[in-house]
């Protein structure tokens, strides 16, 4: 079974700086995708970025870039110019497509992100 | 506009009295799921569907019921509902591969 790790149950930091967000996971298989998901007190779940484990540039979508590193398994985020409406829960989820087609989404425990005035 | 929608979006039950939270999508994806949301445990599969009629037990289905009867539509039945299944439930959306799209969310609480 897969499973994901986020150490990190909160953090903070001052609006304009950069975050970086921890995520490290286990499988035994090769071909998988990665993701960060943003959830702010909306409660709503919003896709923020998605890696290829196949693809070894790193995906980056405006101010918010990963750190893949597969050998290592780990897969952090990096918000660069944090700003205000950055502040939510992080959650970095791992997706192996079994032989069954189940789109199974595997979260991490989450990081709560405060960003300060 | 692409999106999932969930109803209702708060409910609160007594314990036993069944319930079904609805769930559709406009995107004609085959696969959706459900994910039930705790406080330290992240979010966690209920069941999915590969298609209409195709369902199975993701990794906590124990006191749910799901249907695909027709490919938007993927409602949640929990037929005898206990304190334990209250909870943050979502409804999700996927082609395959590209990311889930979600649901607004449920907050179901059993009294």
């Amino acid at each position: 079974a897969q499973t994901v790790t986020q150490s990190q149950p909160e953090m903070s930091v001052q609006e304009a700086e950069t975050v970086t967000l921890s995520c490290t996971y286990d499988t035994s298989e090769s071909n998988y995708y990665l993701f960060w998901y943003k959830q702010p007190p909306s409660r709503q779940m919003i896709l923020v970025i998605r890696q290829e484990a196949y693809k070894q540039q790193n995906a980056t979508e405006n101010r918010f870039s990963v750190n893949f590193q597969k050998a290592a398994k780990s897969f952090s985020l990096k918000i660069s110019d944090s700003q205000l409406g950055d502040t939510a829960m992080y959650f970095c989820a791992f997706n192996l497509i079994s032989n069954f087609g189940n789109e199974k989404l595997t979260f991490g425990t989450g990081t709560r992100l405060t960003i300060i005035p | 506009e692409a999106q999932v929608t969930q109803n209702p979006r708060y409910l609160i039950t007594v314990t036993g009295k069944k319930l079904t939270v609805t769930c559709s999508q406009n995107m004609n994806h085959e696969y959706m799921s459900w994910y039930r949301q705790d406080p330290g445990l992240g979010l966690r599969q209920i069941y999915y569907s590969m298609n209409v009629e195709v369902t199975d037990k993701g990794d906590v289905p124990e006191g749910y019921k799901v249907s695909r009867k027709e490919k938007r539509n993927f409602p949640l039945i929990l037929e005898s509902p206990s304190p334990n299944q209250t909870s943050l439930y979502f409804c999700a959306s996927s082609l395959g591969g590209g990311g889930a799209f979600f649901g607004q969310g449920t907050r179901l609480t059993v009294v």
